[in-house]
């Protein structure tokens, strides 16, 4: 079975600060890892994916992440929040042998002006 | 444009009422999925189709059905048995590849009178 934990469901940052998500994983098999970014009443976007290779993850809209297999995690960052940035954001885990994710609860960010 | 398309964005069910909501998809996707999101518990999955004419129970299927007669449509109906059907409900779909991306529709919202 594989799980994700997503800590604090809530971040608020100041505009042009440093945007750290955290995402920790169980998989008993070599995991994909997801970020999603959902805005208000609608659908999920991906962000960005690893599966294999570079653990340092680049994405859209100056996100990263980087896969720590030591620490089981897959932090999300952003080195300066926009006021668009303000949304919630989905770490989610897979793996080559199924066709499910598995979600985690999810961190809404607010940005302060 | 290739997508997924989710109808209606509101719907209203009355006690005792099954009602069913359209998922469809353009982009030749094998495998397609409904989640049930609600505020502070992420994404569960509630049905989900690798291939036409068959699929599987999700985490929470109870209360739920589906059908998969077309490779583009994956209708889901919330029956009557489901008692607490209030929520957000995302269609998703994936190509046939183990690190192909899940693509999310824009979600319906399911509201009781």
């Amino acid at each position: 079975a594989q799980s994700v934990t997503q800590l604090g469901s809530h971040v608020s940052v100041s505009e042009g600060a440093l945007v750290l998500l955290r995402c920790n994983y169980s998989s008993s098999v070599p995991p994909y890892l997801f970020w999603y970014v959902q805005y208000p009443n609608q659908g999920l976007q991906l962000l960005l994916k690893y599966t294999t290779g570079a653990t340092l993850v680049k994405g859209i809209n100056g996100f990263e992440a980087e896969f720590k297999k030591s620490e089981t995690s897959f932090h999300l960052t952003k080195p300066s929040a926009h006021m668009s940035d303000a949304a919630e954001y989905f770490c989610a885990v897979g793996s080559e042998w199924d066709y499910k994710l598995s979600f985690g609860a999810g961190t809404t960010v607010t940005v302060r002006a | 444009d290739g997508g997924i398309t989710q109808s209606p964005k509101y719907l209203f069910r009355k006690e005792g009422q099954n009602v069913t909501l359209s998922c469809e998809q353009n982009l030749n996707h094998d495998a397609m999925y409904w989640y049930r999101q609600d505020p502070g518990q992420g994404l569960r999955l509630i049905y989900y189709s690798q291939i036409v004419n068959d699929f599987q129970k999700g985490d929470i299927a109870e209360g739920y059905s589906v059908s998969r007669e077309k490779k583009e449509s994956f209708p889901l109906t919330v029956t009557s048995a489901q008692k607490n059907p209030t929520a957000f409900y995302l269609c998703a779909s994936k190509g046939s590849g183990s690190v192909e991306t899940q693509y999310f529709g824009p979600g319906t919202r399911l509201l009781v009178l």
